[in-house]
């Protein structure tokens, strides 16, 4: 069945340099791959996907590398600021009703 | 205005009561989940329903039953409840393009 690791479960950086956390996922048939943040005490919001016909996708800070044929892929962000800190995520999906999400990593950026 | 509203947003309650938790989304989505995120903020998977059709229903206990009205409500209803309920429940729905919208979380704790 379907599974993903999230790689690693904490992490923390000095404010400003950068932090990348990496997600293997296992089905093939994989197709869509979402990232999403939470911060303390709110809800895990969307902030950015990638699909399995396109490699890099990036957003300000912040980008998402995909590698089909080692299937994982990973959250990239740079110049990390305070408001970085939060729980991430990276649910796989096999198909839209099918997702797992996991227990994240925890980014801790330090001042 | 909110897309996706969950209420109540906290809940405190004595073992073995029953109660209810309300989830409503305007964003026209045809799929909705329940989330249940424990202590260690792991997030997992309870229900989905797809225009008002259960489709995943994960190793919940039967003390848990999810009633959808209508494609734009989802509501969780727990009988019974026990002290390792206490977690935070997310509603969250999904339109085609695969995207999640969460609710804010209700915060419940069964004393």
């Amino acid at each position: 069945g379907e599974n993903v690791e999230q790689h690693p479960s904490t992490l923390s950086v000095q404010e400003g340099d950068s932090a990348v956390i990496k997600c293997t996922y296992s089905d093939s048939a994989s197709n869509y791959f979402p990232w999403y943040k939470q911060e303390l005490g709110k809800r895990p919001q969307l902030i950015i996907d990638i699909r399995s016909n396109v490699g890099e996708k990036k957003d300000q800070r912040i980008a998402v590398t995909l590698n089909k044929t080692a299937k994982h892929f990973s959250l990239h962000i740079t110049e990390t600021q305070p408001e970085d800190s939060a729980v991430y995520f990276c649910p796989t999906y096999s198909s839209a009703s099918k997702i797992i999400f996991g227990s994240g990593t925890r980014l801790s950026i330090r001042p | 205005d909110t897309a996706v509203s969950q209420t109540p947003k906290y809940l405190v309650t004595q073992m073995g009561n029953d109660k209810s938790i309300k989830c409503e989304q305007n964003l026209g989505h045809d799929t909705m989940y329940w989330y249940k995120q424990d202590s260690k903020k792991f997030l997992k998977i309870m229900f989905s329903y797809n225009n008002k059709e259960l489709i995943i229903n994960e190793t919940v206990p039967n003390r848990f039953s999810p009633k959808s009205p209508d494609k734009a409500h989802l509501n969780l209803h727990i009988n019974s409840l026990e002290l390792g309920d206490s977690a935070v429940y997310f509603c969250a729905s999904a339109g085609g393009d695969y995207g999640y919208t969460f609710g804010s979380g209700t915060r419940l704790t069964v004393v």
